[in-house]
């Protein structure tokens, strides 16, 4: 059982470049989320989807779309990379809400020169 | 008011040691939480989930004290392997998302 799986695991990009994140769950989970983490700081979350075809922003959606076409598929698309989007990158899954935890993916370091 | 708030530490602690860490959040409604832990570079993991009557996981007893809106987590006989960050994590309501504290540092130290 994979659980939650995130690709690439480290990527580096030129400021302007385009790329997306894919985030894949294996897990039939309803809900899931991205986050960025830069260091020393704690978790920020970028969009959230509740469910197949829906998604919401989250504390700090800009310069980032995202889309959850597919049920075990969250991807996370960068337009434009700035230097300021350096950070690790983690999604996350949660079955539903109430009593539930969160899942993680072990992360895509991203670097943008 | 923060909606999750922690001690950022450290903490250091020699091994063997019992360490307990608070955590207070704002949502009066919040019902379901968690501690998390994160190692360095690493995802963060579930520890435990913390129940209303307090729960405990080998070591680890966590504790909900909803009448002051915090939660707790102690850790007895410390060990090396112990050294993360540790996160306190609260419901909102609804599907709303997980809201993360920024997290407990603790060194176990040798």
């Amino acid at each position: 059982n994979a659980g939650v799986t995130q690709t690439p695991k480290f990527r580096v990009l030129k400021t302007g470049q385009s790329m997306t994140l894919l985030c894949a769950q294996d897990m039939n989970h309803e809900y899931m989320y991205w986050y960025r983490q830069d260091p020393g700081m704690g978790l920020r979350l970028i969009h959230y989807s509740v469910g197949e075809g829906t998604t919401a922003k989250g504390e700090v959606p800009d310069g980032y779309n995202v889309s959850r076409l597919k049920k075990q598929n969250f991807l996370l698309g960068l337009e434009s990379a700035a230097p300021s989007q350096t950070s690790v990158y983690f999604c996350a899954s949660r079955r539903g809400g109430g009593n539930q935890p969160q899942h993680f993916g072990d992360g895509t370091r991203l670097s943008i020169l | 008011r923060k909606e999750v708030e922690q001690d950022p530490g450290p903490f250091n602690v020699p091994e063997g040691a019992t360490v307990a860490f608070n955590c207070t959040y704002s949502n009066s409604a919040s019902q379901s939480f968690f501690w998390y832990r994160q190692d360095c570079r690493k995802e963060p993991k579930l520890l435990m989930s913390v129940y209303s009557s307090g729960n405990e996981d080998g070591r680890f007893t966590a504790q909900l004290n909803r009448a002051s809106q915090y939660i707790s987590l102690l850790i007895r006989d410390s060990k090396l392997s112990d050294s993360a960050t540790y996160l306190c994590v609260v419901d909102r309501s609804g599907n709303t998302p997980l809201v993360f504290g920024k997290g407990t540092r603790l060194s176990v130290i040798a």
